[in-house]
């Protein structure tokens, strides 16, 4: 079993939809959740980072962690077709940016104009 | 400021061979993390150097050598190269404190033939 699970999709929504990227991990030491972005023939973008548990919010993007289920999820609203990329959730120890990250499979997203 | 900057971008070669890959962290970063990622697949740590000492190691062969220089570079070096090995790498760098996060560059997609 994978210590970190991501549906790769891929997932196809209309321009202006609510789009919801989940994953969820099985190693209880997590303590740092991140989402990147990548797009084709690109490195990876972060988006957001959160500590522990809860939601956050940046513009058109919000982050929810809830460690009681090891699952977080990344919601976009509003979506645009320049959102069109892989999403890559990725989780780290106490340590973070200074330990390794160990990353899901990545979403394929493609919003349709 | 610069980005983390990888070179090259695309490399060929062939079974058997060595390769070394380049990577510049971002400015006042101090770590520096190597990462392969498969078509398809999420990337997968390799490595991870902070003020030139190594800080961990994925679970990769002996062929897969790394080390950083006293200005905070990086190789990535690979020998008897496997067709298996032919994927993007990525480079990514953090300051190593203050828990900021990773940043990654383009990567180099190396193929062997």
């Amino acid at each position: 079993q994978k210590e970190v699970e991501q549906d790769p999709g891929p997932l196809s929504v209309p321009e202006g939809a609510i789009v919801s990227l989940n994953c969820t991990y099985s190693n209880s030491a997590f303590q740092y959740f991140m989402w990147y972005r990548q797009y084709s023939r690109k490195g990876p973008e972060l988006l957001m980072y959160t500590y522990s548990s809860g939601n956050k919010e940046d513009g058109r993007f919000t982050a929810q962690v809830d460690k009681s289920s090891k699952y977080i999820s990344l919601f976009i609203r509003d979506s645009q077709p320049s959102d069109s990329a892989t999403y890559l959730c990725a989780m780290s120890g106490s340590n973070f940016g200074n330990e390794k990250l160990t990353f899901g499979t990545g979403t394929r997203l493609t919003i349709i104009p | 400021d610069a980005g983390v900057t990888q070179s090259p971008t695309h490399l060929i070669k062939t079974r058997g061979q060595q390769v070394t890959l380049r990577c510049s962290p971002i400015s006042g970063h101090k770590s520096v993390s190597w990462y392969q990622q498969v078509l398809g697949q999420g990337p997968q740590f390799i490595f991870q150097y902070y003020e030139k000492e190594e800080r961990g190691r994925g679970n990769f062969p002996d062929r897969f050598s790394a080390r950083q220089f006293p200005n905070y570079s990086s190789e990535l070096n690979v020998n008897a190269l496997l067709l298996g090995d032919s994927a993007l790498y990525l480079c990514a760098s953090s300051r190593g404190q203050d828990y900021q996060p990773q940043h990654f560059g383009d990567g180099t997609r190396l193929s062997i033939l």
